[in-house]
């Protein structure tokens, strides 16, 4: 139990396009959904929190215009770059929070992200 | 504010012997909870162990366990019989409550497994 998906799982786009990334809790409702992004040889760093049917919560220094969060169901968080730029290459993790263990997190995948 | 410190950036073990990685922490939480989410080289996080704070108990899963030490705030994770499928980045992490419940890392451990 508690899966938590990602698609895609890597891309690569050129300069000034957007790019979807979505995150699918497969065996529970999530009430809760985090996006991370993680440098190469380092920890992961929280960019925003995202609760169905509200509003994201962006972490300091993270630009709420450029990442795109929306959370439009129980099962499904989605994040857009919009307008990417090679500095946002990265790893983006997404995890999600369930009713029965709150304080739990299940991290998807991730999602490998090259901008050319 | 919560603080995680891993204080080994790297450490090795040789197979089916025994390895413990430190952790120590900060908080001025009362209720908080505590977990190692390791990181193969897959990139997958995956959940090893949780340890609530309110509860004395050392958390065991299979071969590994805590040190856990409120007073201390130390939070030490002991894999025994290491295999080389343990090969991965160890994170220590707190969750500290709030309505958000965001989880703060540390830098974490690299450990390698050596046959």
């Amino acid at each position: 139990g508690a899966v938590v998906s990602q698609h895609p799982s890597r891309v690569i786009c050129k300069s000034g396009t957007s790019v979807k990334i979505e995150c699918r809790s497969l065996d529970f409702q999530a009430t809760t959904m985090f996006w991370y992004r993680q440098f190469p040889k380092q920890s992961l760093m929280l960019m925003a929190t995202s609760n169905e049917g509200s509003k994201a919560t962006y972490e300091q220094g993270v630009e709420k215009d450029k990442f795109l969060i929306n959370h439009a169901s129980l099962t499904l968080s989605t994040l857009t770059v919009t307008s990417a730029h090679p500095e946002d290459s990265s790893f983006y993790i997404c995890s999600a929070r369930g009713d029965w263990q709150q304080e739990t997190q299940y991290f998807g995948p991730g999602t490998r992200l090259l901008v050319l | 504010a919560q603080t995680v410190t891993q204080s080994q950036p790297e450490m090795s073990v040789q197979e089916a012997e025994t390895v413990t990685l430190s952790c120590t922490y900060d908080t001025s939480e009362n209720n908080y909870y505590l977990f190692w989410y390791k990181q193969p080289p897959s990139r997958q996080m995956i959940l090893v162990i949780r340890q609530e704070a309110y509860k004395q108990q050392n958390a065991t899963e299979n071969r590994f366990s805590v040190n856990f030490q409120k007073a201390a705030k130390s939070f030490s994770l002991k894999i025994s019989d290491s295999q080389l499928g343990d090969t991965a980045m160890y994170f220590c992490v707190i969750e500290g409550g709030g309505s958000q419940g965001n989880l703060i890392f540390g830098k974490g451990t690299k450990l390698s497994v050596k046959p």
